[in-house]
């Protein structure tokens, strides 16, 4: 049972434009969302965060937004880059409250994002 | 620098052999976790563990063992290694309250033959 879930294998964009990738999950105690970027042969790495108590955080090029009713979000990268193309995750956690402890995630089956020169 | 690191990076054994891959973290932080990355089911978490000798099961630990004897240390101890337990692995660190997620290491590739 997938509480996670990224629909979208992969995604191309051309370098200028706005990449969007999606994330939709099941589970209602979920209060707090985090994207990571993973390159190939590398850990995982924070990208951005987003608290249940919100419904849009920016960083830069990086927006989160959150749609609770819908239990979706998204992330927003523009302009996109070539140096953004990577695999994206999406992960969640539950009854951390604010803050974000994020000692127990649950991770989406990641986005593969290639930016085209 | 601030860091997680995993060793070794690469490891082909043989079923059934005992073996250790470590995880150290250099940032003080209270939380560790073990997650495997597997094709078309992203990162599940093995174990975590809250602070020195605090451990719990995540979502996969049949076949797992860890511990936490120092603040900075977080082995997976696989006694008998099986052909499903073939995966990439990935250690990571957190503090208690932080909006900034966890720190992964590079990740372990562990072939089972």
């Amino acid at each position: 049972d997938q509480q996670v879930k990224q629909n979208s294998p992969s995604l191309s964009v051309q370098e200028g434009r706005i990449s969007i990738l999606n994330c939709d999950y099941t589970n209602s105690m979920f209060d707090y969302f985090l994207w990571y970027k993973k390159y190939p042969a590398e850990g995982p790495t924070f990208l951005i965060s987003i608290s249940s108590i919100k419904d849009k955080n920016e960083d830069g090029r990086f927006t989160v937004f959150l749609n609770k009713s819908a239990k979706h979000l998204s992330l927003h990268i523009v302009p996109s880059q070539p140096g953004d193309s990577a695999v994206y995750f999406c992960a969640a956690s539950a009854g951390q409250g604010y803050g974000g402890a994020t000692n127990k995630l649950i991770f989406g089956t990641g986005t593969l994002l290639a930016v085209q020169p | 620098e601030a860091q997680v690191t995993q060793n070794p990076r690469y490891l082909i054994t043989v079923t059934g052999k005992k073996l250790t891959v470590t995880c150290s973290q250099n940032m003080n932080h209270e939380y560790m976790s073990w997650y495997r990355q597997d094709p078309g089911l992203g990162l599940r978490q093995i174990y975590y563990s809250m602070n020195v000798e605090v451990t719990d099961k995540g979502d996969v630990p049949e076949g797992y063992k860890v511990s936490r004897k120092e603040k900075r240390n977080f082995p997976l101890i696989l006694e008998s290694p099986s052909p499903n337990q073939t995966s990439l692995y990935f250690c990571a660190s957190s503090s208690t309250w932080t909006e900034k997620g966890a720190f992964f290491g590079q990740g372990t590739r562990l072939t089972v033959v």
